[in-house]
């Protein structure tokens, strides 16, 4: 079956740029109608949706962070990548991928990274 | 602030029955379907009840939700230890706020 599994830096110094990657293993990225999110999670605080993307490359944001972000996908990789701008330490958060399926539902989950924001 | 209101906590007893509310307004739950996610401490979130009240396979018929207007309901009948987890509500959202949307989740407490 499809899982996702995130990767990338797990400390990024302020005002940087914070940088994941999402793998689909499994399936094809490319295959269903689904979109691909990042969804994030500060340490004891609720669920944060950050944006998405469709395998056409269309995209959508949260509007309180679409300035500092960027979602990208490779299918040639099976990959999809969040990049979160001028971070602080405030972006301090574990870091969800999540497709966003046919049932208009996040239905698979990767288990998420910790990203802390410190020089 | 989250734009989807729930109760910060809840509590019940093995084999009671609990509910977990989740408000919200006409530009989310008023005009969208609900999704409820359970996380278990120190895991990712799992799709629980999705388009107001279907199950995904493997999900316990104990769990059901509801919807009314711009307010839904997740119910847990039976409860059980392995209950204790966040739960959390979910609806698209047609206004700026964007796409999705979270209620700030209930830490459900099995006593």
């Amino acid at each position: 079956q499809v899982q996702l599994q995130e990767s990338g830096p797990g400390l990024v110094k302020p005002s940087q740029t914070l940088s994941l990657t999402c793998t689909v293993s499994g399936g094809s990225i490319s295959s269903g109608s689904y979109y691909w999110s990042w969804i994030r999670q500060p340490a004891g605080k609720g669920l944060e949706w950050i944006g998405r993307i469709y395998t056409s490359g269309s995209t959508n944001y949260n509007p309180s962070l679409k300035s500092r972000v960027t979602i990208s996908v490779d299918t040639s990789k099976n990959q999809f990548s969040l990049k979160l701008s001028s971070v602080t330490a405030a972006d301090t958060a574990v870091y969800y991928c999540a497709r966003d399926g046919e049932i208009g539902a996040f239905d698979i989950w990767g288990q998420g990274t910790m990203v802390t924001v410190s020089s | 602030q989250s734009v989807l209101t729930q109760p910060p906590s809840a509590s019940g007893t093995p084999g009671q029955r609990v509910t977990i509310s989740c408000s919200g307004s006409s530009s989310n739950i008023g005009s969208n379907t609900v999704n409820w996610y359970q996380q278990l401490p120190g895991t990712a979130p799992k799709l629980l009840i999705y388009s107001n009240n279907q199950r995904p396979s493997g999900v316990p018929d104990r769990f059901s939700g509801s919807k009314s207007g711009t307010s839904a309901s997740l119910a847990i009948s039976g409860l059980q230890s392995e209950d204790e987890a966040d739960y959390y509500c979910a609806a698209w959202d047609d206004s700026l706020n964007g796409p999705w949307v979270f209620g700030g989740g209930t830490k459900l407490t099995v006593l």
